[in-house]
């Protein structure tokens, strides 16, 4: 799976929008991008995941550059509870090329959210 | 549905000592993974499972071991609990609906080794 490169922590005010960078210059055709987010100790929480188009849900927004080397993860607006370590991970279709899906996680961005 | 579900969330072990640590989901998920988490790193996997009686290393297997007798268990066995197994303990699962399904998480089990 390739590799991802991230910002190792960021801030944002309350209710503005957060924007979280990847980079993923290695990525393969067929690899997606997925975004998880950690807070304080929990289970890793599943936000999004795109292939190449823009991907939106309740949660968050996620833009792919069109080369597909970088994304963005986009929190519109942003609360005291997103506050929390944000992980990108991109991993090949399940059962291609020998992946199993597991996620290679890295150390994320942490993402601290101010009054 | 509950979803993944781990047991213990704490445990204190003392060194030699072994333990079962358990993971159940309820999501008829054939995929079901074992990840530690060392402060301040990312997760690491150490065994993973495709189904009911298979099962396979991962990045970091030494001194664990895995069974799948059922799909919903997946029990993760320290035998000799060592230091460096110190760390919280995570279990994931996903479905083969699609290609990119997304792994699904339990909150983890917190271990210490003294």
């Amino acid at each position: 799976d390739a590799k991802t490169t991230q910002p190792p922590s960021m801030d944002c005010a309350e209710g503005r929008a957060a924007n979280l960078p990847c980079n993923h210059s290695t990525i393969s055709g067929n690899e997606y991008v997925y975004w998880y987010r950690q807070i304080h100790s929990q289970g890793p929480q599943y936000i999004i995941h795109g292939l190449k188009n823009n991907e939106t849900n309740e949660m968050a927004s996620l833009i792919i550059t069109e080369d597909r080397k970088s994304s963005t993860l986009i929190l519109p607006h942003a609360t005291l509870r997103d506050t929390a370590v944000y992980y990108c991970i991109v991993r090949a279709p399940l059962n291609y090329g020998g992946s199993q899906g597991n996620l290679i996680f890295g150390k994320g961005t942490k993402l601290s959210v101010k009054p | 549905n509950a979803g993944v579900t781990q047991t213990p969330k704490f445990r204190i072990l003392k060194i030699g000592q072994s333990m079962t640590l358990q993971c159940a989901q309820d999501m008829n998920h054939n995929y079901m993974y074992w990840y530690r988490q060392d402060p301040g790193m990312g997760l690491k996997l150490i065994y993973y499972s495709v189904g009911a009686g298979i099962t396979d290393k991962g990045e970091v297997p030494n001194g664990y071991n895995v069974s799948r007798s059922t799909t919903e268990d997946f029990p993760l066995r320290l035998e000799l609990a060592a230091p460096s197994q110190t760390s919280v303990y995570f279990c994931a699962s996903t479905q083969v609906v699609t290609m990119n399904s997304p792994l699904h998480f339990g909150n983890g089990t917190r271990l210490t080794v003294t």
